[in-house]
């Protein structure tokens, strides 16, 4: 597709279920980000991928949250024994360029967006 | 650590005025610096970056941002708004040389009166 594509777009779900979310970025880019944006709040980094590779998952708030991107192409994030804490829009975003000094456009593209409730 | 403060979170101004978002980062060096919109239904776009160079920068829809170093912001500007312009914004900072693990503001949510 044309941009960065998420689903599902919206996910109710009760606690303590398992929830994955799916990201299919812009064909090419090899760089790819989760972001979770709270109500409110601006969007707050998760985790990112470049290649197959979780370059950087500092941002994942525990290990009930989990990311996979195998083939350098789609990604799903993976929340397990979901909490009410949980409830945010997550992001995804995709770049062309890693992000080293001569090749970082600066720019993200962003999905949508998975909006998750768990009640 | 890198942080952003967008002290304004509603703004409500009238089509064709001015308009200025406020944005203040902390950061140890000269940081990149970006604007983004969040308009209903859709994702976050770029409005426009500051890496270097001119502290002038113009972006899409008629927007511009100025970054002063003295002062630690990266103020967003607009001469005249459009009803269009209704959205959410978030100023955002990123490390030089580093991949795009952007630190965002809390956003201003801008309305536009006819």
């Amino acid at each position: 597709g044309a941009g960065v594509s998420q689903t599902p777009s919206n996910k109710v779900t009760e606690k303590g279920k398992y929830v994955e979310l799916r990201c299919d970025p812009i064909s090419g880019h090899t760089a790819l980000y989760w972001y979770r944006q709270s109500l409110g709040q601006g969007p707050e980094f998760l985790i990112y991928f470049q290649g197959t590779g979780a370059a950087d998952d500092s941002g994942l708030p525990n290990d009930r949250f989990f990311a996979v991107r195998p083939e350098g192409s789609v990604s799903t994030l993976k929340i397990q024994r979901t909490e009410r804490g949980d409830s945010a829009v997550y992001l995804c975003a995709s770049s062309l360029h890693t992000g080293t000094r001569t090749g970082n456009t600066g720019e993200l593209f962003f999905g949508e967006g998975s909006r998750l409730t768990v009640l | 650590a890198q942080s952003v403060t967008q002290p304004d979170i509603h703004i409500t101004v009238s089509e064709g005025a001015s308009l200025e978002l406020r944005c203040n980062y902390s950061y140890g060096a000269t940081p990149y610096l970006f604007w983004y919109v969040q308009s209903p239904g859709q994702g976050l776009q770029l409005l426009l970056k500051y890496f270097s160079g001119d502290t002038l920068v113009q972006g899409i829809k008629g927007f511009e941002a100025e970054f002063k170093r003295s002062q630690s912001s990266f103020n967003l500007r607009k001469p005249s708004v459009h009803w269009s312009d209704a959205a959410e914004y978030f100023c955002a900072v990123g490390a030089p040389g580093g991949y795009n693990k952007l630190i965002f503001g809390a956003g201003t949510r801008l309305a536009v009166h006819p």
